[in-house]
């Protein structure tokens, strides 16, 4: 079946300007995580959505950063202002139910570049 | 300091070869751990999850935990060049779902 899928998969933007980075999680996935991983880098969590529960905004770094999941599906990162040090691959990943050891299967990312 | 920490490398090893990966981490707290697979501009899958000490074996994959030392492994036995990529630990405390990463050892298996 499909996989995690984000959108776009590169995104190049001025110091600045505002961004939306799209995620579709496995249908059925009732978890959803974002994460952001700069270079040379491992992965920093983000933001963590759970069904209806209040998502876990932890892992924000300003706030800049924002997300929405609608539906419970999709989901939206959104980046205002943006900054040069925003620059990295963001990844989006999805589990069954969030419980501690489901596995969490990640999209491709979308690499963001802000100039 | 950061949490989970992984040497960045290079590492290159022939074909065939057994390769070792590892983390060391800081906080008691994590009980699990994992570690991922990510080719280049992909995102990361999931190789290999472990709960406890001890070991845990998947074909040519072993990882390894030791609680005690705040230590984890993982060994590739008969290394492809299909293994090169960059190994990601990962690290899960029981409560909560967060993962921690390490920040990756680049792994390049020359035919």
């Amino acid at each position: 079946g499909a996989g995690v899928s984000q959108s776009p998969s590169n995104k190049v933007t001025e110091k600045g300007k505002d961004v939306e980075l799209r995620c579709d999680p496995i249908s059925g996935h009732t978890a959803l995580y974002w994460y952001r991983q700069s270079l040379g880098q491992g992965l920093e969590f983000l933001i963590y959505f759970q069904g209806n529960s209040a998502p876990d905004k932890s892992g924000l770094p300003s706030d800049r950063f924002s997300a929405e999941r609608t539906g419970g599906s999709v989901s939206t990162l959104t980046i205002q202002r943006t900054q040069q040090e925003d620059s990295a691959v963001y990844l989006c990943a999805s589990s069954v139910s969030g419980i501690s050891t489901d596995t969490q299967y990640f999209g491709p990312g979308t690499r963001l570049t802000v100039l | 300091q950061k949490e989970v920490e992984q040497d960045p490398g290079p590492l290159s090893v022939p074909e065939g070869a057994i390769v070792s990966l590892n983390c060391t981490y800081s906080n008691s707290a994590f009980q699990y751990f994992m570690w991922y697979r990510q080719y280049s501009r992909k995102g990361p899958e999931l190789l290999m999850y472990t709960y406890s000490s001890g070991n845990k074996e998947d074909g040519r994959f072993t990882a390894q935990v030791d609680k005690s030392s705040k230590y984890i492994s993982l060994f590739i036995r008969d290394s492809q060049p299909s293994d090169s990529a960059t190994y990601l630990c990962a690290t899960g405390k029981a409560a909560g779902n967060k993962l921690t990463f390490g920040g990756g050892t680049r792994v390049l298996v020359k035919p």
